[in-house]
């Protein structure tokens, strides 16, 4: 079945290094790719979005490009911040109605 | 504010009691989806509606139940409780024709005592 796959965490980084978050994915057809952020006690938050081969979603220094020959979404940001720590999600959905498909998330800590 | 209600935000209550926990979607999102976020079980997929209907089933126990009311609504039972369902269930909304991910509540934290 479709699933999608992340790096474990948690990720440890000092204020202003480079990120990036592995994330691949399994799916028939042609998904859309998300990240989703959950800040310490919240909910959910769409971070970025790509909807086919190539595309890059980009918001808020993140960026992530839907790459199709390696199923991959790798999340990066050039300067991460200590207000960016939090749990990142990866996920995929097939249609509008479908329901998403979340990997199990990935822990990043960033320090002063 | 994302747009999607959850009440309460918080409940305790006792082994084998049960308890009723509340979603008003987005304005104009047909679709809800409910999910229990556990320490040690990560995101896992409850169960959706769409337009009132039933349209997917995840690892949802015998002893959850849920529905989607005309308004859109939807409440998620959780029955005959037991330590282990002490959890955040967050419930979504989304499928306006779009793909565009769902957008969530702020979910509602169980505490099993």
């Amino acid at each position: 079945g479709d699933s999608v796959t992340q790096m474990e965490g948690p990720v440890t980084l000092s204020e202003e290094a480079f990120l990036t978050i592995n994330c691949t994915y399994t799916a028939t057809g042609y998904p859309s790719l998300f990240w989703y952020v959950q800040y310490p006690g919240e909910g959910l938050q769409l971070l970025l979005k790509a909807t086919k081969a190539d595309d890059k979603g980009s918001n808020k220094g993140f960026e992530a490009t839907y790459r199709k020959e390696t199923t991959s979404f790798h999340l990066e940001k050039g300067s991460v911040q200590v207000s960016d720590s939090a749990v990142y999600f990866c996920a995929l959905q097939k249609g509008p109605t479908d329901k998403l498909i979340f990997g199990t998330g990935t822990r990043l800590q960033v320090f002063p | 504010d994302s747009g999607v209600t959850q009440t309460p935000k918080h409940l305790i209550t006792a082994t084998g009691q049960r308890v009723t926990l509340r979603c008003s979607p987005r304005s104009g999102d047909l679709s809800v989806y409910w999910y229990q976020q556990s320490l040690d079980q990560g995101l896992q997929f409850l169960i959706q509606y769409y337009n009132g209907e039933e349209r997917a089933k995840g690892n949802i126990l015998e002893r959850f139940s849920a529905q989607q009311f005309p308004d859109l609504h939807s409440e998620l039972n959780l029955s005959s409780l037991e330590l282990g369902d002490s959890a955040l269930y967050f419930c979504a909304s989304g499928g306006q024709g779009i793909i565009d991910g769902y957008t969530f509540g702020s979910g509602t934290r169980l505490t099993v005592v």
